[in-house]
């Protein structure tokens, strides 16, 4: 089956402390990227990656580190989370940028 | 002014009722995206459109690149549409992806 999985579901962690929510895709898609969703804010793009290798940053990339080591993963690292990175996260991936986006089932992260 | 906008932002209606929502957009794009949000937070692409119409099941979508104007149409609503539908419209100047706030749409049987 096609999908793209995330994990953790749900985080709960303190300030400071490190963490990676996984992101994996069995497509063998091209462009990875990753999302957060606030109330009121709709979905902001925090990092995308086109390829192997390749990554650049969204429009809040503060905070977030990711890799693409191989195609098929895109993990996001919070090499210190604060409060504000409270939040729900989700991954996606497509083939290209103008074909069908497939996402993952989302991280609701919470920090203390 | 956000360079997407979508109407309404919540819609109630009710069961069989033809639904419209509407997706308007100020930049040049090269294709535009219909999503579904379900209540538990899952989101899944409905159409990927660049120009025409495009229909799955009672879902039809439409898209007007000279007016900057896209509608998603829902036939014969029922209770399990109900869902926040979202458009993303792809720019055509550097392939960024501009997300629409979303509609909340409430169908009640």
């Amino acid at each position: 089956e096609a999908q793209v999985t995330q994990n953790p579901r749900y985080l709960i962690t303190v300030t400071g402390k490190k963490l990676t929510v996984t992101c994996s895709q069995n497509m063998n898609h091209e462009y990875m990227s990753w999302y957060r969703q606030d109330p009121g804010l709709g979905l902001r793009q925090i990092y995308y990656s086109m390829n192997v290798e390749v990554t650049d940053k969204g429009d809040v990339p503060e905070g977030y580190k990711v890799s693409r080591k191989e195609k098929r993963n895109f993990p996001l690292i919070l090499e210190s989370p604060s409060p504000n990175q409270t939040s729900l996260y989700f991954c996606a991936s497509s083939y290209w940028l103008n074909t069908e986006a497939f996402f993952g089932q989302g991280t609701r992260l919470t920090v203390v | 002014k956000n360079e997407v906008e979508q109407s309404p932002q919540n819609l109630t209606a009710q069961e069989g009722e033809f639904i419209t929502i509407n997706c308007s957009y100020s930049v040049g794009i090269s294709a535009l995206h219909w999503l579904q949000q379900h209540p538990g937070g899952g989101i899944v692409s409905l159409f990927m459109l660049s120009s025409g119409k495009k229909k799955h099941g009672r879902l039809i979508a439409t898209i007007n690149i000279q007016e900057k104007h896209s509608s998603l149409h829902i036939t014969a609503s029922h209770p399990r549409d109900s869902a926040v539908y979202i458009c993303a419209a792809l720019l055509d100047s550097n392939y960024q992806l501009i997300w629409g706030a979303g509609t909340k749409l409430i169908i009640k049987p």
